[in-house]
């Protein structure tokens, strides 16, 4: 079993939509979450950090569920150029700054 | 800013030839870290290194090594290249404390013919 599970997709999203996706994880003793967004032939760069309490950063909604070992990521108002691979990523307690990747969940937005 | 460069973007190498991939970044992070990725397998953690010259091995380090001579340059070296290590490597840089935050490179396309 993977240790950071994500639905690959691809989402379609029309323009303007909402899309929400999830990932669980398999460690209950990790300690830090974050969403990566990867665009395509590009490198993986940190979207947001998820806080369990739940956090914005504009049209983007992070969310945590330790309970159940998900966290989830929202978009409202898609743009095209929302486009892009969403990785879900986990620190592990006394991992030495070790993140665990998903593989990652594709969106596509259309006009 | 931080910058991290990889001293390729596309590389060809012939099975058996030795592969060096060099990795720099220029915020005096401690950790360095090397990955492949894969369709549909993410991103999978080769070697990773916290300080000059200490090394540990990832999820997948059979066919790797690397080196770490200085702080800000960190190298992984294929010693004898076969067609199953064709994958597009990234090398990532993070500080230590609470942020962990890792900041890539812009990624190594490695073809092994």
């Amino acid at each position: 079993r993977k240790e950071v599970e994500q639905d690959p997709g691809p989402f379609n999203v029309p323009e303007g939509a909402t899309v929400a996706f999830n990932c669980t994880y398999s460690n209950s003793a990790s300690q830090s979450f974050f969403w990566y967004r990867q665009d395509c032939r590009k490198e993986p760069k940190l979207l947001m950090s998820v806080y369990s309490s739940g956090n914005e950063d504009g049209r983007f909604t992070a969310q945590l569920n330790r309970a159940s070992q998900y966290i989830s990521l929202l978009i409202r108002d898609s743009k095209l150029s929302d486009s892009a691979t969403y990785l879900c990523v986990v620190l592990p307690t006394d991992s030495w700054g070790k993140l665990q990747f998903g593989a990652g969940t594709q969106v596509v937005v259309t006009p | 800013d931080v910058k991290v460069t990889q001293s390729s973007r596309y590389l060809v190498k012939r099975t058996g030839e030795k592969v060096f991939l060099e990795c720099v970044q220029d915020m005096d992070h401690e950790n360095m870290f090397w990955y492949r990725q894969d369709p549909g397998l993410g991103l999978r953690l080769i070697y990773f290194s916290y300080d000059v010259k200490m090394k540990e091995k990832g999820d997948i380090p059979e066919g790797y090594s690397v080196s770490r001579e200085k702080k800000e340059r960190f190298s992984l070296i294929l010693e004898s290249a076969s067609t199953n290590q064709t994958s597009m490597y990234l090398c990532a840089s993070s500080g230590s404390g609470r942020s962990y935050e890792q900041y890539f490179g812009p990624g190594t396309r490695l073809t092994v013919t």
